[in-house]
């Protein structure tokens, strides 16, 4: 089955602990993004991979990193995390940059 | 930069009952994208629209885009309780979606 794969799908953390959450797609997609969804504002980009070692900013980049070392993988780094940092977030992927993009099932981070 | 407009942001209908869904943007776009987003579920894919005057419809939902007024619509007729999501437009500019804030409907029997 094509699909998106986030984890964890939930995730509870304190200020300031490195947390990683892992993205995987099966549809040898180039493409892939992240983004985060917050009340009121919709989902906004945070990263984006056209390919494997290529990797751009988004509209909200700071306080992420990102990392595309195998085509199918897309983790999302947060390495000092804070408050403002929860939210959902969601992986995409699609053929190129632009197409349809293919949403992962999300992951609720809250940080305390 | 795009900027992307929903209205409403929130709306409550009566099952039986037509509504629209508009979603205007700020500069050119190439295509728009049309997603459903089910309560604490992922988003998925409703309707690509391709070009001016473009139509595309599945079950009550029916989308169109105006590329000269910059602006879709998303029209729900005779709404049932499974249509009640967040509906969510994206057009594209530069090879980038812009989402916009969502619509979250609400379907009452």
């Amino acid at each position: 089955e094509a699909q998106v794969t986030q984890n964890p799908r939930y995730l509870i953390t304190v200020t300031g602990k490195k947390l990683t959450v892992t993205c995987s797609q099966n549809m040898n997609h180039e493409y892939m993004s992240w983004y985060r969804q917050d009340p009121g504002l919709g989902l906004r980009q945070i990263y984006y991979s056209m390919n494997v070692e290529v990797t751009d900013k988004g509209d909200v980049p700071e306080g992420y990193k990102v990392s595309r070392k195998e085509k199918r993988n897309f983790p999302l780094i947060l390495e000092s995390p804070s408050p403002n940092q929860t939210s959902l977030y969601f992986c995409a992927s699609s053929p190129g940059k632009g197409l349809e993009q293919y949403f992962g099932p999300g992951t609720r981070l809250t940080v305390t | 930069e795009l900027k992307v407009e929903q209205n409403p942001l929130f709306l409550s209908m009566q099952e039986g009952k037509n509504y629209t869904i508009y979603c205007n943007y700020s500069t050119t776009s190439d295509r728009l994208y049309w997603y459903r987003q089910d309560p604490g579920k992922s988003l998925e894919s409703l309707f690509v629209l391709l070009s001016n005057g473009a139509v595309k419809q599945e079950g009550r939902l029916m989308a169109s885009l105006d590329t000269k007024a910059r602006l879709s619509t998303l029209h729900i007729t005779a709404a049932v309780h499974d249509l009640s999501a967040t509906y969510f437009c994206a057009p594209r500019s530069a090879r980038q979606l812009t989402f916009g804030s969502g619509t979250q409907l609400t379907v009452l029997p």
